[in-house]
C-alpha cells in the first residue's frame, strides 16, 4: 500500500526556517516525481514544486512564489522528500502536501494527509 | 507560466443531476490535463488524469473530455458524496492548478 506522511510542520515566526519531510512506503520511491502542494486557509490549492526523479535528471521546479526561498531534495536510499524553507512569511501559512507524481505526466496519484505550517510571530 | 482559468467558482445541483465544469489554459498543454476532488480535513484525491482517463477504482459517473482549447470535468448522476471541490491541473510545464470550484449537492 502506497503511502506518504509529512512531518516537521508547526508554529515558526516570520523570518525563521522550517524543513518538512514526506516519507514514503510501498513503491520504489525513486522511480517517481515528488510534489509539494499547499492549501492557505480558505484557498485553493497551490503547487509550491517539484522533484524530478533520478532517470529524469533529479532537477526541482518551483512556484514564483517560493522560488528562491524553498528548496525541494530527496533521499531515495531512505525514500523521503524534503520540502526547506526559508525566510518564511505570514503568507506560507498553509496545509503542506507531499504527492507522488507519475514521471513522464506528473499526475498526483497519491498524497499525503498533510502538515500544517503555521507563520507567526 | 500557464495560467488555468476555471469556470464556475461555484454550483449547486442536486442529487441525480448532471454537472460540468471547465478549465481554459492561458497556453497550449496538450492532452497534460488532471482532475482532482478536494473535500475538507482530507487529501486531494485524483480522479481523472491526461485528459480523459480514469483514475483506477474511481466512479464511472465521472468522466474528462476536452473540446478546443477547453477541457471539462462531467459528473453525472449526482450522489450526496460528490460535494467538494473540484480542482483542474495542468502538468505540462510545471503545474498549475485552476481557481478551484465548490460543488454543492442539494
Amino acid at each position: 500500500e502506497v503511502q506518504l506522511v509529512e512531518s516537521g510542520g508547526g508554529l515558526e515566526q516570520p523570518g525563521r526556517s522550517l524543513r518538512l519531510s514526506c516519507t514514503a512506503s510501498g513503491f520504489t520511491f525513486g522511480d517517481y516525481a515528488m510534489s509539494w502542494v499547499r492549501q492557505a486557509p480558505g484557498k485553493g490549492l497551490e503547487w509550491v514544486g517539484f522533484i524530478r526523479s533520478k532517470t529524469y535528471g533529479g532537477t526541482p521546479e518551483y512556484a514564483a512564489s517560493v522560488k528562491g526561498r524553498f528548496t525541494i531534495s530527496r533521499d531515495d536510499s531512505k525514500s523521503i522528500a524534503y520540502l526547506q524553507m526559508i525566510s518564511l512569511k505570514t503568507e506560507d501559512t498553509a496545509v503542506y502536501y507531499c504527492t507522488r507524481n507519475e514521471p513522464q505526466w506528473y499526475y498526483g496519484d497519491y498524497w499525503g494527509q498533510g502538515t500544517l505550517v503555521t507563520v507567526s510571530s | 507560466d500557464i495560467q488555468m482559468t476555471q469556470s464556475p467558482s461555484s454550483l449547486s445541483a442536486s442529487v441525480g443531476d448532471t454537472v460540468t465544469i471547465t478549465c481554459r489554459p492561458s497556453q497550449s498543454i496538450s492532452s497534460y490535463l488532471n482532475w482532482y476532488q478536494h473535500k475538507p480535513g482530507k487529501a486531494p484525491k485524483l480522479l481523472i488524469y491526461a485528459t480523459s482517463t480514469l483514475q483506477s477504482g474511481v466512479p464511472l459517473r465521472f468522466s474528462g473530455s476536452r473540446s478546443g482549447t477547453d477541457f471539462t470535468l462531467t459528473i453525472s448522476s449526482l450522489l450526496p458524496e460528490d460535494s467538494a471541490t473540484y480542482y483542474c491541473q495542468q502538468s505540462y510545464s510545471a503545474i498549475t492548478f485552476g481557481q478551484g470550484t465548490r460543488l454543492e449537492i442539494k
